[in-house]
Protein backbone atom coordinates (compact mmCIF):
# COMPACT_ATOMS: atom_id res chain seq x y z
CA UNK A 1 0.00 0.00 0.00
CA UNK A 2 1.22 3.50 -0.99
CA UNK A 3 -1.52 4.88 1.91
CA UNK A 4 -2.21 8.32 1.58
CA UNK A 5 0.20 10.11 -1.43
CA UNK A 6 0.37 13.82 -2.07
CA UNK A 7 1.07 16.08 -4.86
CA UNK A 8 3.38 18.59 -5.60
CA UNK A 9 5.88 18.34 -2.44
CA UNK A 10 6.17 21.86 -2.88
CA UNK A 11 4.80 24.76 -4.62
CA UNK A 12 5.32 28.38 -5.43
CA UNK A 13 2.46 30.98 -6.56
CA UNK A 14 2.07 34.28 -7.43
CA UNK A 15 -1.62 36.48 -5.03
CA UNK A 16 -4.23 35.77 -7.31
CA UNK A 17 -3.53 32.42 -9.06
CA UNK A 18 -5.21 28.84 -8.33
CA UNK A 19 -4.11 25.68 -8.33
CA UNK A 20 -5.24 21.67 -6.81
CA UNK A 21 -3.23 20.18 -4.18
CA UNK A 22 -4.09 16.30 -5.21
CA UNK A 23 -4.27 13.56 -2.26
CA UNK A 24 -4.93 10.01 -2.60
CA UNK A 25 -5.43 7.01 -0.20
CA UNK A 26 -5.22 3.46 -1.60
CA UNK A 27 -6.66 1.97 2.11
CA UNK A 28 -10.37 2.02 0.89
CA UNK A 29 -10.58 4.73 3.67
CA UNK A 30 -14.51 6.55 4.20
CA UNK A 31 -12.93 9.70 6.06
CA UNK A 32 -10.46 12.36 4.32
CA UNK A 33 -9.41 15.60 5.69
CA UNK A 34 -7.36 18.74 5.09
CA UNK A 35 -4.88 20.71 7.36
CA UNK A 36 -3.06 23.24 6.99
CA UNK A 37 0.06 24.13 9.49
CA UNK A 38 1.44 27.41 9.92
CA UNK A 39 5.13 27.58 11.32
CA UNK A 40 5.32 26.84 15.00
CA UNK A 41 1.25 26.35 14.88
CA UNK A 42 -1.15 23.26 15.42
CA UNK A 43 -3.05 21.45 12.58
CA UNK A 44 -6.18 23.16 11.61
CA UNK A 45 -9.05 21.54 9.94
CA UNK A 46 -9.76 23.34 6.51
CA UNK A 47 -12.61 20.59 4.72
CA UNK A 48 -13.23 16.78 5.34
CA UNK A 49 -15.06 14.02 3.93
CA UNK A 50 -17.13 11.46 5.34
CA UNK A 51 -17.23 9.58 2.01
CA UNK A 52 -17.57 9.93 -2.11
CA UNK A 53 -20.04 13.09 -2.61
CA UNK A 54 -19.80 14.31 1.06
CA UNK A 55 -17.81 17.26 2.15
CA UNK A 56 -18.45 19.67 5.09
CA UNK A 57 -16.23 22.99 6.60
CA UNK A 58 -13.79 22.58 9.12
CA UNK A 59 -12.28 25.09 10.71
CA UNK A 60 -10.55 27.54 8.04
CA UNK A 61 -12.25 26.97 5.14
CA UNK A 62 -12.26 30.68 3.56
CA UNK A 63 -10.32 30.51 0.01
CA UNK A 64 -10.67 26.64 -0.24
CA UNK A 65 -12.96 24.65 -2.19
CA UNK A 66 -13.13 20.85 -2.42
CA UNK A 67 -14.61 17.76 -3.75
CA UNK A 68 -14.79 13.67 -3.74
CA UNK A 69 -16.28 11.84 -6.74
CA UNK A 70 -14.33 9.01 -5.72
CA UNK A 71 -13.57 6.84 -2.81
CA UNK A 72 -9.37 7.40 -3.03
CA UNK A 73 -9.46 11.39 -3.98
CA UNK A 74 -9.76 14.40 -1.90
CA UNK A 75 -8.54 17.49 -3.84
CA UNK A 76 -7.97 20.78 -2.27
CA UNK A 77 -8.56 23.28 -4.51
CA UNK A 78 -7.15 27.28 -3.67
CA UNK A 79 -9.26 29.34 -6.03
CA UNK A 80 -7.65 32.94 -5.91
CA UNK A 81 -4.44 32.16 -3.47
CA UNK A 82 -3.09 35.13 -1.20
CA UNK A 83 0.45 35.27 1.17
CA UNK A 84 -1.75 34.37 3.81
CA UNK A 85 -2.21 31.03 2.15
CA UNK A 86 1.16 29.88 2.44
CA UNK A 87 1.83 26.94 4.68
CA UNK A 88 2.14 23.07 4.88
CA UNK A 89 -1.06 21.53 3.61
CA UNK A 90 -1.50 18.08 5.30
CA UNK A 91 -3.95 15.38 3.50
CA UNK A 92 -5.22 12.64 5.84
CA UNK A 93 -7.66 9.38 6.11
CA UNK A 94 -8.97 7.16 8.35
CA UNK A 95 -11.93 4.57 8.78
CA UNK A 96 -14.65 5.86 10.92
CA UNK A 97 -13.07 4.11 13.71
CA UNK A 98 -9.81 3.45 12.99
CA UNK A 99 -6.19 5.38 12.49
CA UNK A 100 -6.15 8.45 11.19
CA UNK A 101 -3.18 8.28 8.59
CA UNK A 102 -1.66 11.86 7.37
CA UNK A 103 0.24 12.45 3.99
CA UNK A 104 3.76 13.56 3.96
CA UNK A 105 2.90 17.09 3.24
CA UNK A 106 2.19 20.18 0.16
CA UNK A 107 4.58 23.16 1.34
CA UNK A 108 3.22 25.95 -0.54
CA UNK A 109 4.57 29.31 -0.90
CA UNK A 110 2.33 32.32 -1.92
CA UNK A 111 4.23 35.69 -2.96
CA UNK B 1 -18.45 20.95 19.11
CA UNK B 2 -14.94 19.17 20.97
CA UNK B 3 -12.60 21.45 21.91
CA UNK B 4 -8.82 20.03 23.08
CA UNK B 5 -6.83 21.79 25.18
CA UNK B 6 -3.24 20.50 25.69
CA UNK B 7 -0.39 21.83 28.05
CA UNK B 8 2.32 22.60 28.71
CA UNK B 9 3.27 24.14 25.02
CA UNK B 10 7.07 23.90 25.56
CA UNK B 11 8.65 20.86 27.96
CA UNK B 12 12.61 20.64 28.60
CA UNK B 13 13.94 17.58 30.40
CA UNK B 14 17.20 16.15 30.87
CA UNK B 15 18.16 12.65 29.39
CA UNK B 16 16.54 10.01 31.37
CA UNK B 17 14.00 11.30 32.99
CA UNK B 18 10.23 11.17 32.26
CA UNK B 19 7.92 13.58 29.98
CA UNK B 20 3.86 14.24 30.99
CA UNK B 21 1.30 15.84 28.38
CA UNK B 22 -1.61 16.44 29.66
CA UNK B 23 -4.91 17.32 27.62
CA UNK B 24 -8.61 17.64 28.34
CA UNK B 25 -11.50 17.91 25.73
CA UNK B 26 -14.98 19.13 26.55
CA UNK B 27 -17.33 16.31 24.48
CA UNK B 28 -18.45 13.48 26.71
CA UNK B 29 -19.29 11.79 23.44
CA UNK B 30 -15.41 11.78 22.63
CA UNK B 31 -14.83 8.05 22.61
CA UNK B 32 -10.81 7.91 20.49
CA UNK B 33 -8.12 9.90 21.90
CA UNK B 34 -4.72 9.28 19.54
CA UNK B 35 -1.55 10.78 20.18
CA UNK B 36 0.67 12.10 17.08
CA UNK B 37 4.55 12.74 16.71
CA UNK B 38 5.54 14.93 14.85
CA UNK B 39 9.40 15.38 13.49
CA UNK B 40 10.45 18.28 12.03
CA UNK B 41 9.78 18.84 8.40
CA UNK B 42 7.51 15.40 8.69
CA UNK B 43 3.92 14.38 8.64
CA UNK B 44 2.91 13.39 12.09
CA UNK B 45 2.48 9.86 12.61
CA UNK B 46 0.82 7.96 15.74
CA UNK B 47 2.46 6.72 18.72
CA UNK B 48 -0.11 5.27 20.91
CA UNK B 49 -4.02 5.55 21.16
CA UNK B 50 -6.44 5.14 23.76
CA UNK B 51 -10.26 4.36 23.50
CA UNK B 52 -13.03 5.11 26.23
CA UNK B 53 -13.29 1.53 27.47
CA UNK B 54 -9.62 1.51 28.42
CA UNK B 55 -8.44 3.59 30.91
CA UNK B 56 -4.64 2.81 30.88
CA UNK B 57 -2.48 1.76 27.78
CA UNK B 58 1.48 1.18 27.44
CA UNK B 59 3.60 0.49 24.19
CA UNK B 60 7.27 0.41 25.83
CA UNK B 61 8.28 3.30 26.81
CA UNK B 62 4.98 5.32 26.23
CA UNK B 63 1.68 5.16 28.21
CA UNK B 64 -1.69 7.12 27.98
CA UNK B 65 -4.07 7.22 30.64
CA UNK B 66 -7.44 8.48 30.14
CA UNK B 67 -10.30 9.75 32.68
CA UNK B 68 -13.79 9.47 31.30
CA UNK B 69 -15.00 11.27 34.34
CA UNK B 70 -12.86 14.55 34.73
CA UNK B 71 -12.48 14.31 30.93
CA UNK B 72 -8.61 14.47 30.67
CA UNK B 73 -5.99 11.84 29.19
CA UNK B 74 -2.29 11.97 29.73
CA UNK B 75 0.91 11.23 27.64
CA UNK B 76 3.19 9.84 29.98
CA UNK B 77 6.94 9.02 28.32
CA UNK B 78 10.00 7.18 30.74
CA UNK B 79 13.24 7.46 30.08
CA UNK B 80 13.40 9.83 27.83
CA UNK B 81 15.83 10.05 24.83
CA UNK B 82 17.07 13.07 22.73
CA UNK B 83 15.11 11.06 19.50
CA UNK B 84 11.91 11.56 21.75
CA UNK B 85 12.39 15.25 20.75
CA UNK B 86 9.90 16.44 18.50
CA UNK B 87 6.42 18.04 18.32
CA UNK B 88 3.50 15.73 20.43
CA UNK B 89 -0.33 16.38 19.36
CA UNK B 90 -3.12 15.04 21.44
CA UNK B 91 -6.48 14.67 19.69
CA UNK B 92 -10.14 14.00 20.49
CA UNK B 93 -12.66 12.04 18.35
CA UNK B 94 -16.71 12.09 18.74
CA UNK B 95 -18.00 11.96 15.35
CA UNK B 96 -17.65 9.58 12.11
CA UNK B 97 -13.64 10.04 11.64
CA UNK B 98 -12.95 13.37 12.38
CA UNK B 99 -10.53 14.39 14.56
CA UNK B 100 -10.20 17.52 16.82
CA UNK B 101 -6.66 18.12 18.10
CA UNK B 102 -4.83 20.14 20.84
CA UNK B 103 -2.24 23.22 20.07
CA UNK B 104 0.82 20.83 20.24
CA UNK B 105 3.71 20.45 22.92
CA UNK B 106 7.53 20.87 21.61
CA UNK B 107 9.30 18.45 23.83
CA UNK B 108 12.85 18.81 23.97
CA UNK B 109 15.28 16.36 25.45
CA UNK B 110 18.93 17.44 26.38
CA UNK B 111 21.77 14.81 26.86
Amino acid sequence: NAGVTQTPKFQVLKTGQSMTLQCAQDMNHEYMSWYRQDPGMGLRLIHYSVGAGITDQGEVPNGYNVSRSTTEDFPLRLLSAAPSQTSVYFCASSSAVGEQFFGPGTRLTVL
Amino acid sequence: GENVEQHPSTLSVQEGDSAVIKCTYSDSASNYFPWYKQELGKRPQLIIDIRSNVGEKKDQRIAVTLNKTAKHFSLHITETQPEDSAVYFCAGRTSYGKLTFGQGTILTVHP
